[in-house]
């Protein structure tokens, strides 16, 4: 699994409440990233760090936020969930630009 | 940004057949492109990957080719056995910036 676990794996969530996911990884990677995955898209890039407390957003960014604040843990947050963000949610660490990123095992996020 | 186009979306070949999955980009600038594979509720894993420097790179019965004046790059599976049904995804990637754009995915069926 290359040290990346994702906490929880399941979740459902009533709309307009708070959600944080959270991403762990054991392997000191500098890159660290967030992706949605919805049939037909594809991985999206939501919000990705390159460093403790250096993140940027990507190309899905609206209602999510990240913090960064240990190498280690990567969290992104729903502040008021949605319907539209029903999704599976995958976390990916990289150690160098341009070289093999490693997934976690996703987490499947239900809003209702 | 970069855009990454993917085709077919859907492929259904028998056991022991050729399969070819192609891909598209926009950016000049990507220069590093993997292919990943995705089992039915599984993260995505690396498979083969190339750089803008190289045409072609084998591993075993998986092959990529890229050309760069087109900017297209594709994934070649030979002699396909039913454990090669999956999602593939292919991305393209630049040493800056945001990372990893991936394609909308290729669900590949291999028929016994």
């Amino acid at each position: 699994d290359a040290g990346i676990t994702q906490s929880p794996r399941h979740k459902v969530t009533e709309t307009g409440t708070p959600v944080t996911l959270r991403c762990h990884q054991t392997e000191n990677h500098r890159y660290m990233y967030w992706y949605r995955q919805d049939p037909g898209h594809g991985l999206r890039l939501i919000h990705y760090s390159y460093g403790v407390k250096d993140t940027d957003k990507g190309e899905v960014s609206d209602g999510y936020s990240v913090s960064r604040s240990k190498t280690e843990d990567f969290l992104l947050t729903l502040e008021s969930a949605t319907s539209s963000q029903t999704s599976v949610y995958f976390c990916a660490a990289q150690g160098q630009m341009n070289t093999e990123a490693f997934f976690g095992q996703g987490t499947r996020l239900t809003v209702v | 940004g970069e855009n990454v186009e993917q085709h077919p979306s859907t492929l259904s070949v028998q056991e022991g057949d050729s399969a070819v999955i192609k891909c598209t980009y926009s950016d000049s600038a990507s220069n590093y492109f993997p292919w990943y594979k995705q089992e039915l509720g599984k993260r995505p894993q690396l498979i083969i990957d190339i750089r803008s420097n190289v045409g072609e790179k084998k591993d075993q019965r998986i092959a990529v080719t890229l050309n760069k004046t087109a900017k297209h790059f594709s994934l070649h599976i030979t002699e396909t056995q039913p454990e090669d049904s999956a999602v593939y995804f292919c991305a393209a990637s630049k040493n800056y910036g945001q990372n990893f754009v991936f394609g909308p995915g290729t669900r590949l069926s291999v028929l016994p």
